[in-house]
């Protein structure tokens, strides 16, 4: 059964660096998303992703963070410069048709020390 | 604001009963409503979807109803299971005209099924 893939599982890294994680989304499938869990907190959405081009952010979403798209199956999130409240579980989740059904991947834990 | 609720942060019962879960939510107009299954440290599992226009959703041990009326939705797991045991939470996205509009969750209900 087709799943979507994180890479890496957990990163470790300093305040300030950047960070790029990845996400193989389902191949079929044309809606892309980020959202982020802190521990013991709610799923928040971060970003959705269709055609090429940010469909909608959330307010958490700012200047520090972006996402792309780079080669046709990848999807990725890079924060820029890193604070320690960006530690998180981040899930990447795509779908078929827009926000329903969609299918999460097992997520990246980042630690910001 | 927009805000959804759902019942009680953990919920305990006796195998083989029925849990009922609560979903409740204000300044929202939903098209649709989604349950989630989330264990600890994986990402969220599709469940269940129910439309605006639908009353009741079933899918094996599984039901979801859909009051708009009420801004509440009930998920129902009959003959629980201990392998139930998980988060479970509710999901709505806005209306939309064909863009990937956002999903947001409610923080989730701890099932617990005692064997």
């Amino acid at each position: 059964e087709p799943e979507v893939t994180q890479t890496p599982s957990h990163q470790v890294t300093q305040m300030g660096q950047e960070v790029i994680l990845r996400c193989v989304p389902i191949s079929n499938h044309l809606y892309f998303y980020w959202y982020r869990q802190i521990l013991g907190q709610k799923v928040e959405f971060l970003v959705s992703f269709y055609n090429n081009e940010i469909s909608e952010k959330s307010e958490i979403f700012d200047d520090q963070f972006s996402v792309e798209r780079p080669d046709g199956s990848n999807f990725t999130l890079k924060i820029r410069s890193t604070k320690l409240e960006d530690s998180a579980m981040y899930f990447c989740a795509s779908s078929v048709l827009g926000p329903y059904e969609q299918y999460f991947g097992p997520g990246t834990r980042l630690t910001v020390t | 604001s927009q805000k959804i609720e759902q019942n009680s942060e953990a919920l305990n019962i006796q195998e083989g009963k029925t849990a009922t879960l609560t979903c409740n939510y204000t300044n929202y107009s939903p098209a649709y409503l989604q349950w989630y299954r989330q264990d600890p440290g994986r990402g969220p599992v599709f469940l269940l979807l129910i439309r605006e226009n639908e009353k009741e959703k079933r899918k094996e041990r599984l039901k979801v109803t859909f009051d708009t009326t009420l801004k509440q939705s009930l998920f129902h797991i009959t003959a629980s299971q201990p392998a139930d045991s998980a988060t479970y939470l509710c999901a709505l996205a806005a209306i939309s005209s064909g863009s990937a509009r956002q999903l947001t969750f409610g923080s989730g209900t701890q099932l617990t099924v005692l064997p």
